[in-house]
Parts: C-alpha cells; structure tokens; sequence
C-alpha cells in the first residue's frame, strides 16, 4: 500500500517548456487535488477533482491543465512553463476523514 | 467564502515545554472538520489531529490537544512536553462537509522551532 505517490520529486525547466506531474493513489478515493506551496502562503489549491471524470478549478489554476485519467491518477500539466510557476507541488487524495499527501515535486523554472 | 487564519508565522518552545499554535476561521456552515496537519523538514505533510464540529469535546492526540471554540470559530493546538521532532510548519486546515466535493481550505502555517 503505497498511498500517494508523484513523479518527478525534482525538475527544471527552461521558461517556455512544458511539462507533466503524474500522481497516483492506491486507496480508492474519488477525490484528488493538486496544491501548489510558496514561502509564506501555505498550500494553495490549483485543481481538483471530486470523481473520475471531473475536475474543477481552485484558487490558482492558470497555466495549468490536468487530467483524471482514472480513479488511481490525476495528472498536472504545465503547458508553457513561467518563472512564477517555481513552487513545491503536492497532489493529495481525501476520504471523509483527512487528506492523504504525496512526497512532493520541488520544481524550478529559469 | 471560507478563510482560514494563522496570526504568529513563527513560534518557538523549550524543549519539554509547552506551547499553543492559534487558528481562526471563518465559515457561515454549521457542520465541518478541522484539521492539524504537521509537515517536518522532509516536506512530507502528516495529519496531527482533526475535530468534528458537531462534537463539543475537544480532540486529543498523546501530547497534541485541542482547544475548539465554535462560536469564537477559534481552534488552537497544544503540544505538551515539546519534542525536537515537533520542529515543523503547522497548518490548520478547514473542511466542509455534506458537498458534492470535498474542498479543504488551509491556513498559511506557524513554523515551531524547539530549542534544546
């Protein structure tokens, strides 16, 4: 039982390139997010998505794209990478009771 | 909408001491959860407590407890005997129940140094 798991947990990429946060979990939950975590502004939602097949906007969703492939995987695309987009991305998945967290994509772009 | 407050961005406790980590939130709903999330150096988040509104006694984990005062919407966190592993952000954590989406609102987290 792996619980949430996310790939890469490192990246760089030049302004302008584009990329693909992939995240998985095992324990048969409908819902998944994408959080972004600045210094200083906790964790601040991007996406998110209630069941499969659906997905909704949080609080800071431009420049970025996502995917509910299935119940296990919520991806998180970069379309056309910013400097402004240098952050710690986490993807999380919740039941009732608490929000499970993924180790985290530290992402940087020059 | 919902908010979620952290008034002290940082704090610090003697080891073996106690300390109390502050939360208010705003909501207008009546029934919902509370949450204290950990996350150390390693950056991995780890759940430290949750509190159930409609429940009027206050949570307790070991040597984490809460104070939840519904009508001040007010939700500290207490650590006793303070560890150098509690060292870490703390975020408090709002979460409304009884939706077609289970949206969690986080504070912006109180960094807790433990002094030796």
């Amino acid at each position: 039982n792996a619980g949430v798991t996310q790939t890469p947990k490192f990246q760089v990429l030049k302004t302008g390139q584009s990329m693909t946060l992939q995240c998985a979990q095992d324990m048969n939950h409908n819902s998944m997010y994408w959080y972004r975590q600045d210094p200083g502004m906790g964790l601040r939602l991007i996406y998110y998505s209630a069941s499969e097949g659906t997905t909704d906007k949080g609080e800071v969703p431009n420049g970025y794209n996502v995917s509910r492939l299935n119940k296990r995987e919520f991806s998180l695309r970069l379309e056309s990478a910013a400097p402004s987009q240098t952050s710690v991305y986490f993807c999380a998945s919740s039941d009732w009771s608490e929000q499970y967290f993924g180790p985290g994509t530290r992402l940087t772009v020059t | 909408a919902q908010t979620v407050t952290q008034s002290q961005p940082e704090m610090s406790v003697q080891e073996a001491e106690t300390v109390t980590l502050s939360c208010t939130y705003d909501t207008s709903e009546s029934d919902y959860y509370l949450f204290w999330y950990k996350q150390p150096p390693s950056r991995q988040m780890i759940l430290v407590i949750r509190q159930e509104a409609y429940k009027q006694q206050n949570a307790t984990e070991n040597r984490f407890s809460v104070n939840f005062q519904k009508a001040a919407k007010s939700f500290s966190l207490k650590i006793s005997d303070s560890q150098l592993g509690d060292a870490a952000m703390y975020f408090c954590a709002y979460h409304k129940v009884k939706t077609s989406y289970d949206k969690v609102i986080f504070g912006p987290g109180t960094s807790l140094s433990v002094i030796p």
